[in-house]
């Protein structure tokens, strides 16, 4: 069975634009959690959707959005990047948020200049 | 904001030797998990152990956990190079699947 996968793996924006990065998760998972991971403030929990529906969001701007699709995969959308977004973006799958283990994906780099 | 912290930062040792690294939380917890990360790659996950445990065991791998004082430590038996890693200790204190990791482990296995 195939891993988690997260499209683009690097990513270089400019501030003040807005990125979109990917996250499919394993075949058969039904929920999906986002994690920002940053030298200074480390791995933070982003937002985490379930059939569709946000279920959980993490201390972050409204500038962090998300969504989920009908077949699972889900996108997260920075606008307005500041400086500070530059991070590693790593999403997260499970069967359903009944399932305590989360499996990984290897992540989007994501760089602003 | 990270749930707890690890400790130590960084570890050196030699093949062979055992690893062990702690970690400690604030809250109350419904199971804490360890993960390996290696060089900024995604995660991969170790071991679970619920907070009705005290010790769980996963082949070279010992996790204990004392919710009385908050602290869980990692041991690694006869360690290789290969687990070489970042290692990080993530609880889930609800049932909303958010996991809160803690700042990690950075280990070097020297051959």
């Amino acid at each position: 069975k195939a891993g988690v996968t997260q499209t683009p793996r690097y990513l270089i924006k400019t501030r003040g634009q807005q990125v979109t990065l990917s996250c499919s998760p394993i075949s058969g998972h039904r929920s999906v959690s986002w994690y920002q991971q940053t030298p200074g403030q480390g791995l933070q929990f982003l937002f985490e959707y379930f059939s569709e529906t946000q279920r959980n969001k993490g201390n972050f701007p409204g500038r962090f959005s998300g969504r989920q699709f009908s077949n699972s995969r889900s996108e997260m959308n920075v606008s307005t990047l500041e400086l500070g977004d530059s991070a590693l973006y790593l999403c997260a799958s499970s069967l359903s948020p009944a399932q305590e283990t989360q499996y990984f994906g290897p992540g989007t780099r994501l760089l602003v200049l | 904001s990270q749930q707890g912290e690890e400790d130590p930062q960084a570890l050196s040792i030699q093949e062979g030797e055992n690893a062990t690294m702690n970690c400690s939380y604030k809250t109350s917890i419904n199971n804490l998990q360890w993960y390996r990360q290696n060089s900024g790659r995604g995660l991969v996950h170790l071991i679970l152990i619920r907070s009705n445990e005290r010790e769980k065991h996963s082949g070279r791998l010992r996790v204990t956990l004392d919710t009385s004082k908050k602290s869980s430590s990692l041991l690694i038996t006869a360690s290789r190079a290969a687990d070489t890693a970042s290692y990080f200790c993530a609880t889930d204190a609800s049932m909303t699947r958010q996991l809160t990791f803690g700042s990690g482990t950075q280990l070097t296995v020297l051959p």
